[in-house]
């Protein structure tokens, strides 16, 4: 079975510039979760979806973040314009079921490592 | 808001010693709880899980029971290997569907 699929790897950008980041889940799960992870911390959710819809955006900077799952498969999360302080790995997930349904467990993907000077 | 709390690391242990990592956590309602396990090199990936008071998740030689009474999910190992060496997360999910993760402890086994 494929696991979660993340594109790109790596990015650099300056700071202001726009960056997007892509994610591909497993098939069939229902759930989609992106994270922020900055060095030494845990992963921080940024958005929760079930199929296209949003199940929690509340730690989303909205002024700068924005994501998208359109038909409920893959997604896109997009920072516009990006800060320093957007330096991070950034996690995608994903899960048959809701969290802290019974079907919970998250795959995750590799990560996006983004570097902004 | 919910938290988890997660011993700080790092940890350096001998190969057969006895691991503990502690977690405790804040959250309303009754989350379930995680351990995940980031190997070096490696994405983040499920080690355990418990979905209520006194359940007990194990895997691969770990436990770690529910405990509400203290609120705390500990990671345990009898006996730990060099290829344990890893980065442990804790996490938990509510019922409304939030997830939220610890710091992380950076485990490093020695021969």
């Amino acid at each position: 079975e494929a696991g979660v699929a993340q594109s790109p790897r790596y990015k650099i950008i300056e700071k202001r510039q726009s960056v997007a980041f892509w994610c591909n889940p497993i098939s069939g799960h229902a759930t989609l979760y992106w994270y922020q992870q900055i060095l030494g911390q845990g992963p921080k959710l940024l958005i929760q979806f079930q199929n296209n819809g949003v199940v929690d955006d509340s730690q989303l900077p909205k002024d700068r973040f924005s994501a998208e799952r359109l038909k409920g498969v893959d997604s896109t999360l997009k920072i516009q314009p990006a800060k320093l302080e957007d330096s991070a790995v950034y996690l995608c997930a994903s899960s048959l079921g809701l969290a802290g349904g019974d079907l919970d467990e998250q795959f995750f993907g590799p990560g996006t490592r983004l570097t902004v000077l | 808001g919910d938290s988890v709390t997660q011993m700080e690391g790092p940890v350096t242990l001998s190969e057969e010693a006895f691991l503990t990592i502690n977690c405790t956590y804040t959250a309303t309602g009754y989350p379930s709880l995680f351990w995940y396990v980031q190997y070096p090199g490696e994405g983040l990936q499920l080690l355990l899980k418990a979905t209520k008071a006194d359940d007990k998740g194990s895997n691969k030689g770990f436990e770690a029971t529910y405990r509400k009474e203290t609120t705390s999910f500990h990671l345990e190992k009898g006996s730990v290997q060099v290829s344990d060496s890893a980065v442990y997360f804790c996490a938990l999910s509510t019922n409304a569907g939030k997830s939220t993760f610890g710091d992380g402890t950076t485990l490093t086994v020695k021969p």
